[in-house]
Protein backbone atom coordinates (compact mmCIF):
# COMPACT_ATOMS: atom_id res chain seq x y z
CA UNK A 1 0.00 0.00 0.00
CA UNK A 2 0.88 3.72 0.28
CA UNK A 3 3.64 4.78 2.20
CA UNK A 4 4.17 8.13 3.80
CA UNK A 5 7.20 8.31 5.95
CA UNK A 6 7.38 11.99 8.02
CA UNK A 7 10.71 12.84 9.94
CA UNK A 8 11.60 13.46 12.36
CA UNK A 9 8.70 11.62 14.27
CA UNK A 10 9.91 13.30 17.48
CA UNK A 11 11.60 16.91 18.25
CA UNK A 12 13.08 18.95 20.96
CA UNK A 13 14.49 22.79 20.18
CA UNK A 14 15.23 25.64 22.01
CA UNK A 15 12.32 28.81 21.81
CA UNK A 16 13.52 31.06 18.45
CA UNK A 17 15.15 28.24 16.37
CA UNK A 18 13.81 26.58 13.53
CA UNK A 19 12.47 23.37 13.03
CA UNK A 20 12.35 21.45 9.44
CA UNK A 21 9.54 18.37 9.07
CA UNK A 22 9.67 16.11 5.84
CA UNK A 23 7.20 14.29 4.33
CA UNK A 24 8.06 11.84 1.82
CA UNK A 25 5.65 9.66 -0.40
CA UNK A 26 7.79 6.68 -0.95
CA UNK A 27 5.92 4.17 -3.88
CA UNK A 28 3.36 7.16 -5.25
CA UNK A 29 3.29 10.32 -6.42
CA UNK A 30 1.52 13.02 -4.36
CA UNK A 31 -0.26 15.71 -6.11
CA UNK A 32 -1.63 17.16 -3.03
CA UNK A 33 -0.16 17.38 0.84
CA UNK A 34 -1.76 18.69 3.48
CA UNK A 35 -0.44 19.39 6.85
CA UNK A 36 -2.18 19.12 10.11
CA UNK A 37 -2.04 20.21 13.30
CA UNK A 38 -3.28 17.73 16.65
CA UNK A 39 -3.36 18.97 19.76
CA UNK A 40 -4.12 15.92 23.06
CA UNK A 41 -7.40 14.23 23.05
CA UNK A 42 -8.33 16.62 19.94
CA UNK A 43 -9.04 16.61 16.46
CA UNK A 44 -6.97 17.33 13.33
CA UNK A 45 -6.41 21.04 12.62
CA UNK A 46 -6.15 21.51 8.82
CA UNK A 47 -3.27 23.95 8.52
CA UNK A 48 -2.44 24.05 4.53
CA UNK A 49 -2.77 22.38 1.40
CA UNK A 50 0.28 21.93 -0.90
CA UNK A 51 0.07 21.46 -4.34
CA UNK A 52 3.24 20.13 -6.32
CA UNK A 53 4.62 23.23 -7.66
CA UNK A 54 2.36 25.69 -5.98
CA UNK A 55 2.49 27.94 -3.19
CA UNK A 56 0.99 26.54 -0.53
CA UNK A 57 -2.86 27.72 0.55
CA UNK A 58 -2.79 28.34 4.38
CA UNK A 59 -6.29 27.94 6.32
CA UNK A 60 -7.38 31.17 7.95
CA UNK A 61 -5.46 32.01 11.35
CA UNK A 62 -2.12 29.99 10.14
CA UNK A 63 0.73 32.55 9.83
CA UNK A 64 2.43 31.35 6.64
CA UNK A 65 5.90 33.40 7.43
CA UNK A 66 5.59 31.06 10.54
CA UNK A 67 4.84 27.66 9.57
CA UNK A 68 6.79 27.33 5.87
CA UNK A 69 5.51 24.94 3.36
CA UNK A 70 7.43 23.56 0.35
CA UNK A 71 6.07 21.18 -2.24
CA UNK A 72 9.09 20.87 -4.34
CA UNK A 73 8.37 17.35 -5.97
CA UNK A 74 5.74 14.93 -6.51
CA UNK A 75 7.36 13.00 -3.69
CA UNK A 76 8.51 15.51 -0.70
CA UNK A 77 6.86 18.62 1.10
CA UNK A 78 8.16 20.31 3.85
CA UNK A 79 7.00 21.92 6.99
CA UNK A 80 9.33 24.62 8.50
CA UNK A 81 8.26 26.50 11.79
CA UNK A 82 10.52 29.54 12.14
CA UNK A 83 11.03 31.24 15.18
CA UNK A 84 9.49 28.49 17.27
CA UNK A 85 7.84 29.17 20.40
CA UNK A 86 6.92 27.01 23.31
CA UNK A 87 2.96 27.77 22.15
CA UNK A 88 3.89 25.97 18.80
CA UNK A 89 4.41 22.60 20.49
CA UNK A 90 1.72 20.20 18.93
CA UNK A 91 1.84 16.45 17.14
CA UNK A 92 2.12 18.08 13.49
CA UNK A 93 0.74 15.16 10.82
CA UNK A 94 1.35 15.14 7.07
CA UNK A 95 -0.82 13.25 4.82
CA UNK A 96 -1.01 12.75 0.79
CA UNK A 97 -3.22 12.17 -1.82
CA UNK A 98 -2.47 10.72 -5.00
CA UNK A 99 -3.57 11.53 -8.75
CA UNK A 100 -6.96 9.87 -8.30
CA UNK A 101 -9.49 12.10 -6.70
CA UNK A 102 -11.90 10.05 -4.46
CA UNK A 103 -8.41 8.35 -3.12
CA UNK A 104 -8.02 8.28 0.88
CA UNK A 105 -5.60 10.14 2.29
CA UNK A 106 -2.49 8.52 2.86
CA UNK A 107 -0.73 9.85 6.52
CA UNK A 108 2.65 10.01 7.88
CA UNK A 109 3.02 8.78 11.58
CA UNK A 110 3.19 12.33 12.78
CA UNK A 111 6.16 14.27 14.37
CA UNK A 112 6.16 15.67 18.40
CA UNK A 113 7.46 19.20 18.54
CA UNK A 114 8.63 20.71 22.18
CA UNK A 115 9.81 23.86 22.34
CA UNK A 116 11.52 24.69 25.43
CA UNK B 1 -19.76 24.08 3.03
CA UNK B 2 -19.46 20.38 4.48
CA UNK B 3 -19.12 19.02 7.58
CA UNK B 4 -19.15 15.74 9.77
CA UNK B 5 -20.59 15.38 13.30
CA UNK B 6 -19.66 12.42 15.74
CA UNK B 7 -21.54 12.92 18.38
CA UNK B 8 -19.61 10.49 21.01
CA UNK B 9 -16.40 11.89 22.34
CA UNK B 10 -15.80 8.40 24.12
CA UNK B 11 -17.25 5.04 23.56
CA UNK B 12 -16.77 2.44 25.40
CA UNK B 13 -17.39 -1.17 24.81
CA UNK B 14 -16.43 -5.00 26.39
CA UNK B 15 -14.72 -6.87 24.40
CA UNK B 16 -16.57 -9.73 22.39
CA UNK B 17 -19.47 -7.27 21.96
CA UNK B 18 -20.55 -5.37 19.07
CA UNK B 19 -19.43 -1.97 18.60
CA UNK B 20 -20.70 1.28 16.95
CA UNK B 21 -18.93 4.63 16.32
CA UNK B 22 -21.30 7.15 14.66
CA UNK B 23 -21.08 9.57 12.02
CA UNK B 24 -23.56 12.16 10.27
CA UNK B 25 -22.34 14.67 7.32
CA UNK B 26 -23.34 17.12 5.77
CA UNK B 27 -22.75 17.71 1.70
CA UNK B 28 -23.93 18.82 -1.09
CA UNK B 29 -24.35 16.08 -3.90
CA UNK B 30 -23.05 12.78 -3.56
CA UNK B 31 -20.44 12.65 -0.63
CA UNK B 32 -17.01 10.24 -0.63
CA UNK B 33 -17.11 8.50 2.99
CA UNK B 34 -14.19 7.24 5.39
CA UNK B 35 -12.84 6.04 8.15
CA UNK B 36 -9.64 6.54 9.75
CA UNK B 37 -8.42 4.94 12.87
CA UNK B 38 -5.47 6.54 14.60
CA UNK B 39 -3.18 4.69 17.67
CA UNK B 40 -1.36 6.99 20.42
CA UNK B 41 1.79 9.08 18.97
CA UNK B 42 0.75 7.79 15.02
CA UNK B 43 -0.46 9.09 12.21
CA UNK B 44 -4.08 8.41 10.61
CA UNK B 45 -4.35 4.96 8.57
CA UNK B 46 -7.53 4.19 6.42
CA UNK B 47 -10.10 2.03 7.32
CA UNK B 48 -12.75 1.84 5.03
CA UNK B 49 -14.65 4.49 2.43
CA UNK B 50 -17.77 4.63 0.57
CA UNK B 51 -17.76 6.06 -3.10
CA UNK B 52 -21.07 3.99 -4.69
CA UNK B 53 -22.64 1.07 -4.49
CA UNK B 54 -23.61 -1.16 -1.66
CA UNK B 55 -24.46 0.72 0.75
CA UNK B 56 -22.61 -1.42 3.15
CA UNK B 57 -18.55 -1.19 2.99
CA UNK B 58 -16.14 -3.94 4.33
CA UNK B 59 -12.62 -2.68 5.27
CA UNK B 60 -9.56 -3.82 7.26
CA UNK B 61 -9.54 -5.42 10.48
CA UNK B 62 -12.78 -6.23 10.61
CA UNK B 63 -14.88 -3.25 10.33
CA UNK B 64 -17.38 -2.34 8.37
CA UNK B 65 -19.84 0.97 8.18
CA UNK B 66 -23.12 1.57 6.70
CA UNK B 67 -24.17 4.26 4.27
CA UNK B 68 -27.67 5.81 4.89
CA UNK B 69 -28.44 8.92 2.72
CA UNK B 70 -31.73 9.51 4.12
CA UNK B 71 -30.14 9.63 7.46
CA UNK B 72 -26.79 11.25 6.27
CA UNK B 73 -24.74 9.00 8.29
CA UNK B 74 -22.34 6.60 7.50
CA UNK B 75 -21.93 4.46 11.08
CA UNK B 76 -18.94 1.88 11.65
CA UNK B 77 -19.63 -1.40 12.86
CA UNK B 78 -17.88 -3.89 13.99
CA UNK B 79 -19.54 -7.19 15.13
CA UNK B 80 -17.01 -8.19 17.71
CA UNK B 81 -14.37 -5.30 19.29
CA UNK B 82 -11.12 -6.13 20.88
CA UNK B 83 -9.35 -4.91 23.19
CA UNK B 84 -6.37 -4.24 20.32
CA UNK B 85 -9.39 -1.86 18.40
CA UNK B 86 -8.88 0.19 21.50
CA UNK B 87 -8.02 3.63 19.46
CA UNK B 88 -9.44 7.46 17.96
CA UNK B 89 -11.25 7.11 15.25
CA UNK B 90 -12.16 9.73 12.24
CA UNK B 91 -15.14 9.94 9.96
CA UNK B 92 -14.38 12.57 6.60
CA UNK B 93 -16.47 13.69 4.11
CA UNK B 94 -15.35 14.83 0.72
CA UNK B 95 -17.65 16.59 -1.82
CA UNK B 96 -18.23 14.97 -5.07
CA UNK B 97 -15.24 15.43 -7.49
CA UNK B 98 -15.99 19.09 -9.23
CA UNK B 99 -18.38 19.78 -6.32
CA UNK B 100 -16.14 21.96 -4.67
CA UNK B 101 -12.71 22.25 -3.07
CA UNK B 102 -11.28 18.51 -2.38
CA UNK B 103 -10.42 19.21 0.99
CA UNK B 104 -11.61 16.20 3.14
CA UNK B 105 -13.24 17.38 6.18
CA UNK B 106 -13.13 15.29 9.60
CA UNK B 107 -15.03 14.93 12.59
CA UNK B 108 -13.65 15.20 16.03
CA UNK B 109 -12.89 11.94 16.39
CA UNK B 110 -14.43 8.78 18.97
CA UNK B 111 -11.61 7.80 21.48
CA UNK B 112 -12.84 3.88 21.53
CA UNK B 113 -12.16 1.64 24.32
CA UNK B 114 -12.55 -1.88 24.31
CA UNK B 115 -12.94 -3.14 28.15
CA UNK B 116 -11.01 -7.02 28.72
Amino acid sequence: GAVVSQHPSWVICKSGTSVKIECRSLDFQATTMFWYRQFPKQSLMLMATSNEGSKATYEQGVEKDKFLINHASLTLSTLTVTSAHPEDSSFYICSARGTVYNSPLHFGNGTRLTVT
Amino acid sequence: AQSVAQPEDQVNVAEGNPLTVKCTYSVSGNPYLFWYVQYPNRGLQFLLKYITGDNLVKGSYGFEAEFNKSQTSFHLKKPSALVSDSALYFCAVSPPQGGGSYIPTFGRGTSLIVHP
